[in-house]
């Protein structure tokens, strides 16, 4: 059975300051690996998607990236801001489901 | 606007009663999903739809029941029978089932059980 964990659980970190996320998952036969974020109490939005066949994808100051071998994945913040402060999920595809990890909770101080 | 609602934000229930949170899309997508996710965790299926008229049991459906009639609407009842109902409920639709790279989540309904 397919788990997701991610590392760590919890993050606070000063304004500026350049962080990596991890996630990880026990079986390599996905279809795909996305980063979400979710604000409190809000619904997800979806970040970056990576295909299987794809080693990292970029998007603005995130890049997020796939080594399907050893069932790890990492998201990249640059030069983090407030505004980045949310919870970060990973979720792999298999089987036509998402299959999520239990999310880091990204603070960023001022 | 296109997109994903659900109703209402925060939903308050006795213990023993049935709920049913609602979600609509104007997506016109195919396939809608429902999932739970509680403090800390990430998110659990309950039930998933293809198509109007049919849906499947997600990972974690004993208490729930869903109806899909119509295409753009798929609401989820908590049953008394669901042990521990008190989550945060995330709707969620894509063009097709399995195009997860699609998918797009609602705002969420809070439940809070009494």
């Amino acid at each position: 059975k397919q788990e997701v964990t991610q590392i760590p659980a919890a993050l606070s970190v000063p304004e500026g300051e350049n962080l990596v996320l991890n996630c990880s998952f026990t079986d390599s036969a996905i279809y795909n690996l996305q980063w979400f974020r979710q604000d409190p109490g809000k619904g997800l939005t979806s970040l970056l998607l990576i295909q299987s066949s794809q080693r990292e994808q970029t998007s603005g100051r995130l890049n997020a990236s796939l080594d399907k071998s050893s069932g790890r994945s990492t998201l990249y913040i640059a030069a983090s801001q407030p505004g980045d402060s949310a919870t970060y999920l990973c979720a792999v595809e298999q089987g036509g489901k998402l299959i999520f990890g239990q999310g880091t909770e990204l603070s960023v101080k001022p | 606007d296109g997109g994903i609602t659900q109703s209402p934000k925060y939903l308050f229930r006795k213990e023993g009663q049935n709920v049913t949170l609602s979600c609509e899309q104007n997506l016109n997508h195919d396939a809608m999903y429902w999932y739970r996710q509680d403090p800390g965790q990430g998110l659990r299926l309950i039930y998933y739809s293809q198509i109007v008229n049919d849906f499947q049991k997600g990972d974690i459906a004993e208490g729930y029941s869903v109806s899909r009639e119509k295409k753009e609407s798929f609401p989820l009842t908590v049953t008394s029978a669901q042990k521990n109902p008190t989550a945060f409920y995330l709707c969620a639709s894509s063009i097709e089932l399995a195009d997860t790279d699609t998918q797009y989540f609602g705002p969420g309904t809070r439940l809070t059980v009494l």
